[in-house]
């Protein structure tokens, strides 16, 4: 059972255009999403994060929004840059269960033209 | 401040073997979990301990794979007779719980193990 989807696998944008990748999860105790970036042979990185009392988290770029009611949320990232291209993984945590078990998505691979 | 360090970065095994993959957290991190990353494939949990103690290993098969993360030292992921499906990118990620909202894990670099 997949609790975080991301439907699309891939993604392709051009340089300076917005960047939008989409996450769908399915347990409604997921209370808190991050996403990831990831290179070919690096490990993930933290990008950025959002609780579910909030409905949109922005830093510089990278903007996440979240809709708890369609238990979907989403990354934007304006204007794309060709180092933007990369694996991206959301991920879904219920943090009031007190395990701190976090749940990758499929991820999609961004590419950004140039 | 040294990130996660897992090592070796690459392993071979032949099947039947076994593979010992091994991760150290960030400093002052007591929490550690394990993925697994197929081909073309999304970041799969497998288990999430803390010193000394398994906390949820609902993603680890249940034959020939077993983790630990003792007191003292690294915590490892041991596959034993590995077989030509445990090929896979396995990564470790660290955590420090502390009850901010905005906790994050920090990853290892990965160990891509191939099987022969």
């Amino acid at each position: 059972d997949q609790q975080v989807k991301q439907n699309s696998p891939s993604l392709s944008v051009q340089e300076g255009r917005i960047s939008i990748l989409n996450c769908d999860y399915t347990n409604s105790m997921f209370d808190y999403f991050l996403w990831y970036k990831k290179y070919p042979a690096e490990g993930p990185t933290f990008l950025i994060s959002i609780s579910s009392i909030k409905d949109k988290n922005e830093d510089g770029r990278f903007t996440v929004f979240l809709n708890k009611s369609a238990k979907h949320l989403s990354l934007h990232i304006v204007p794309s840059q060709p180092g933007d291209s990369a694996v991206y993984f959301c991920a879904a945590s219920a943090t009031t269960s007190g395990t701190y078990k976090y749940i990758f998505g499929t991820g999609t691979r961004l590419k950004v033209l140039a | 401040n040294a990130g996660v360090m897992q090592n070796p970065r690459h392993l071979v095994r032949r099947r039947g073997q076994e593979a010992r993959l091994r991760c150290s957290p960030m400093k002052g991190h007591s929490h550690v979990y394990w993925y697994r990353q197929l081909p073309e494939e999304g970041l799969k949990f497998m288990v999430y301990l803390q010193k000394e103690n398994i906390i949820d290993e609902s993603g680890m098969p249940k034959e020939r794979f077993s983790a630990e993360f003792p007191k003292e030292g690294p915590s490892i992921l041991r596959i034993q007779q590995v077989v030509r499906g445990d090929s896979a990118a396995y990564f470790c990620a660290s955590y420090k719980t502390g009850g901010a909202t905005n906790e994050k894990l920090f990853f290892g670099s990965g160990t891509q193990l191939s099987v022969l």
